[in-house]
């Protein structure tokens, strides 16, 4: 059974860059039918996703966010991981990770990480 | 930017009851694209809905999606005590490829 465990710092100094990764078990990253993606929750409020990359590379980011993310991904250690820059308070959230099941029909997120708390603070 | 609006934000009823949360969008969305998310406090969201009406795997059938166009609706036959939670709704789209939450129901005990 395929299972996500987000690892990474809980604690990152405002200006500084937050990096988190992503470690798959149970199953391969390299599979064509999965992308890899980024969700992140504050303390209280709704659910925002971050970005998604597929085992290639090809990595596609929010808007929002686009400026300040990188995700990659590494085969060999079927992990895949985002980098976050010049973070404030305003990124203080817990940040999942999670399994995208893409089909000719279908995009959603079927298997997440349990998450890890990121608090942005001095 | 395909908006998201879920309501009533609140929803407040017995187990045993119907409940029925909507999700509407600020524009078409495609069906296929559609889908429902289960979250409990301190647990990380599980898919229950995807394209607007197919339960995810071992999800029990009191779980219903429908809908399509601008208007979504998950239903719940008959809320279990399990199932007190907030619900999401998520929508994929292509154009550019991105994902995008509603604000979120939640479903509390009266």
């Amino acid at each position: 059974q395929l299972q996500l465990q987000e690892s990474g710092p809980g604690l990152v100094k405002p200006s500084e860059t937050l990096s988190l990764t992503c470690t798959v078990s149970g199953g391969s990253i390299s599979s064509s039918s999965y992308y890899w993606g980024w969700i992140r929750q504050p303390p209280g409020k709704g659910l925002e996703w971050i970005g998604s990359i597929y085992y290639s590379g090809s990595a596609y980011y929010n808007p929002s966010l686009k400026s300040r993310v990188t995700i990659s991904v590494d085969t060999s250690k079927n992990q895949f991981s985002l980098k976050l820059r010049s973070v404030t308070a305003a990124d203080t959230a817990v940040y999942y990770c999670a399994k995208i099941h893409i089909t000719m029909i279908y995009d959603y997120m079927d298997v997440w990480g349990k998450g890890t708390t990121v608090t942005v603070s001095s | 930017e395909i908006v998201l609006t879920q309501s009533p934000g609140t929803l407040s009823l017995s187990p045993g009851e119907r409940a029925t949360l909507s999700c509407r969008a600020s524009q078409s969305v495609s069906s296929s694209y559609l889908a429902w998310y289960q979250q409990k406090p301190g647990q990380a969201p599980r898919l229950l809905i995807y394209g607007a009406s197919s339960r995810a795997t071992g999800i029990p059938d009191r779980f219903s999606g429908s809908g399509s166009g601008t208007d979504f609706t998950l239903t719940i036959s008959r809320l279990e005590p399990e199932d007190f939670a907030v619900y999401y709704c998520q929508q994929y789209g292509s154009s550019p490829p991105r994902f995008t939450f509603g604000p979120g129901t939640k479903v509390d005990i009266k």
